[in-house]
């Protein structure tokens, strides 16, 4: 699987927006982009994907790089709730068996001051 | 929203013991998955089964581990004889298919602590 490259930590304010980069310069055209998320002492959680075109859900947006070497999850209003680790994950589209896992990174540590 | 439930929340066991986790994956999900977290570190996958058949199994996964779905409705994994270092948060995942279209949803795990 592709390597995804993020940083290890962020602060947002209450309210404002949050912009969560994700660097993946060796993508290949058929892996999708993941965003999961982990809150404090939960499981993870699917937040988006995405493989060329902007995407919208109503958690958040994912905005992909014309080249694909980059991503960025947009939180349109970080509340304290969005606090979390969130992990850019690679995703091959060409499934057998070896693509059914999700291979985690560290993440970011997304921090959210009232 | 139908949701991954996972018992026990914690379980405790000495080292050399048997433990059986219990997972009960969302009831129209084909695909289920089981990963671990030990304390500070990433999230690993285990296994993945699908069709009473183990599809995939990573290099954590030796002969101590096993996977059953012993009913329509739960998925377990059991270790056979726990170690100090299987201490960790373990998850239950499950999904519809496979493939990337398919988001994995995940229960709130369960903590095992080996002593």
């Amino acid at each position: 699987d592709a390597k995804t490259t993020q940083p290890n930590s962020m602060e947002s304010n209450e309210e404002e927006p949050v912009h969560l980069p994700c660097n993946h310069s060796t993508i290949s055209g058929t892996d999708y982009i993941h965003w999961y998320r982990q809150l404090p002492s939960q499981g993870p959680e699917y937040v988006i994907h995405g493989l060329t075109s902007n995407v919208n859900n109503r958690m958040a947006s994912l905005a992909i790089a014309e080249d694909r070497k980059s991503s960025t999850l947009i939180l349109h209003r970080a509340t304290l709730r969005d606090a979390a680790v969130y992990y850019c994950i690679l995703r091959d589209r060409n499934y057998g068996g070896a693509t059914n896992k999700l291979i985690f990174g560290t993440g970011t540590l997304l921090a959210v001051q009232p | 929203e139908p949701e991954v439930t996972q018992t026990p929340s914690h379980q405790v066991t000495q080292m050399g013991q048997e433990v059986i986790l219990r997972c009960v994956p969302i009831s129209n999900h084909l695909y289920f998955y089981w990963y671990r977290q030990i304390l500070g570190q990433k999230v690993e996958f285990l296994v993945s089964f699908y069709n009473n058949e183990i599809s995939e199994k990573s290099e954590i996964f030796d002969d101590q581990f096993s996977v059953e779905r012993p009913d329509g409705s739960n998925f377990t994994l059991k270790i056979r004889s726990t170690k100090l270092e299987d201490s960790a948060m373990y998850f239950c995942a499950s999904s519809v298919l496979a493939g990337v279209s398919y988001e994995q949803y995940f229960g709130p795990g369960t903590r095992l602590t080996v002593t």
